[in-house]
């Protein structure tokens, strides 16, 4: 299985809703990442998790919460959204990541998913 | 900061002509940079990235120190060659960074 996968394809939710978006990687990937894309603009990286470990977050508001519960998933929760998080939500991974003491970089090519499109009502 | 910028928005050109999809970087270390892709309809996927030195589906990339600069090349344009191009820089060093340009659709016109 040489693809990422996420689901829902498709989310719409109300400002005081909860919601969950799943990104899943069978590759033995150890590195995944969350990103951001609003219509006609790049993607925008979010959070990297090395080895289901949180390693960078980009001062992404509290609102949403990534997990990475073993080396094949990564969820992002969603809670108390406003409408201008509405977007499409990119998830990549990668063979794996450098982090700690060293320089952090990103290892060979990143894989991405087809994206959720989130819209926030 | 670190900056990537792909000054067209559109670019079209007529099958068989040459293609030059341009990007310029602003960063003070030894960048890691690369050219994804995104045909209609599929998703984002990677097309070059400069360490390999590769050429694929035509397309060649050297990266240029002196000019910052990291353009995408294409000697024969294919229709099939019609998509967004993103380029993009990873840091490798300090803070992490993966910055996306903003992109250029390439049309390639019978």
């Amino acid at each position: 299985d040489t693809e990422v996968t996420q689901t829902p394809k498709h989310l719409v939710m109300g400002m005081t809703n909860k919601k969950s978006l799943k990104c899943e990687q069978h590759m033995g990937h150890r590195a995944m990442y969350w990103y951001k894309q609003k219509a006609k603009k790049p993607p925008e990286l979010m959070f990297v998790y090395s080895y289901e470990k949180l390693s960078i977050n980009e001062s992404v508001p509290s609102r949403f919460s990534p997990e990475c519960p073993n080396s094949s998933l990564l969820n992002l929760h969603l809670h108390a959204l406003q409408p201008e998080d509405s977007a499409l939500y990119l998830c990549a991974s990668s063979q794996f990541f450098l982090g700690g003491r060293g320089p952090a970089r990103s290892y060979n090519e990143q894989f991405f998913g087809p994206g959720t499109r989130l819209t926030v009502l | 900061a670190q900056r990537v910028t792909q000054p067209e928005k559109l670019l079209s050109v007529f099958k068989g002509a040459p293609v030059e999809l341009k990007c310029n970087y602003s960063y003070s270390g030894s960048p890691e940079l690369f050219w994804y892709v995104q045909y209609s309809r599929q998703r984002l996927q990677l097309l070059l990235r400069h360490i390999s030195r590769e050429s694929i589906k035509g397309f060649t990339a050297d990266l240029n120190k002196g000019e910052t600069s990291f353009h995408l090349k294409k000697p024969f344009a294919q229709e099939e060659d019609s998509a967004m191009y993103y380029c993009a820089l990873g840091t490798t060093s300090g803070t992490y960074k993966y910055i996306f340009g903003t992109g250029t659709r390439l049309k390639v016109l019978a």
